[in-house]
């Protein structure tokens, strides 16, 4: 079973609104990561969030962690078209036989109309 | 530019033929992950070399083997291929072991389609 799950799988909206993915995961990490994919592409790292964080910003990015929840939301503010990709959460567990591996969820691909 | 750099960008084999995937990671990063990405579903850990030593494997079977050299760059060979091995095929770089906070960076990975 995936350790981490992007809700929604899809999502479309126009030009200049927000766009919010969440992650849920299932047991205690080390820290959280969303990466960008265009179509075929490799990923592109956007942000790492540690677990003794509850939000960072990077730009129009905003990742905010609630570890008692087990949760993560990423939101892409004033979208535009070229955000169209999908986006991935990976989570890396605390430690143990686990370390240095990340565990990602099916995605959420993200459609912008211009 | 993530700095982690994949050869081939393509590449068609034949069932029961053997792959040889190459990577070449960013600059001071000693630690190189493999990862398979089916069409339509996440990354999957293959394994990790650290320093040249296999550091944690996946639930991949043992024709899934690997190398890391000593300038940190690796290989991942495929024996014995299989329809089910067609993927991308991504490689990825860390300063340390990536699970205690250093950030992971990943190429452009290898399509790979076993007919």
């Amino acid at each position: 079973s995936q350790q981490g799950e992007e809700d929604p799988q899809a999502l479309s909206i126009q030009e200049g609104e927000n766009a919010t993915m969440n992650c849920s995961y299932k047991t205690s990490i080390n820290n959280l990561q969303w990466y960008r994919q265009n179509s075929g592409r490799g990923l592109v790292h956007l942000i790492l969030i540690r677990s003794n964080e509850r939000e960072k910003h990077s730009g129009r990015l905003r990742v905010t962690l609630d570890t008692s929840k087990k949760s993560s939301s990423l939101l892409i503010t004033a979208s535009r078209a070229a955000d169209t990709a999908s986006y991935f959460c990976a989570t890396a567990l605390l430690g143990g036989s686990t370390l240095g591996r990340l565990y990602f969820g099916r995605g959420t691909q993200l459609t912008v109309w211009p | 530019e993530t700095g982690v750099t994949q050869s081939p960008t393509h590449l068609i084999k034949t069932r029961g033929q053997q792959v040889t995937l190459r990577c070449s990671s960013q600059s001071g990063h000693n630690t190189v992950s493999w990862y398979q990405q089916a069409l339509g579903q996440g990354p999957q850990f293959i394994f990790q070399y650290y320093r040249e030593e296999e550091n944690g494997r996946g639930n991949f079977p043992p024709r899934f083997s690997g190398l890391q050299f000593p300038n940190y760059s690796s290989e991942l060979n495929v024996n014995a291929l299989e329809l089910d091995d067609s993927a991308l095929y991504l490689c990825a770089s860390s300063r340390g072991r990536g699970g205690d906070g250093n950030t992971i960076y990943f190429g452009e990975g290898s399509w790979l389609t076993v007919v």
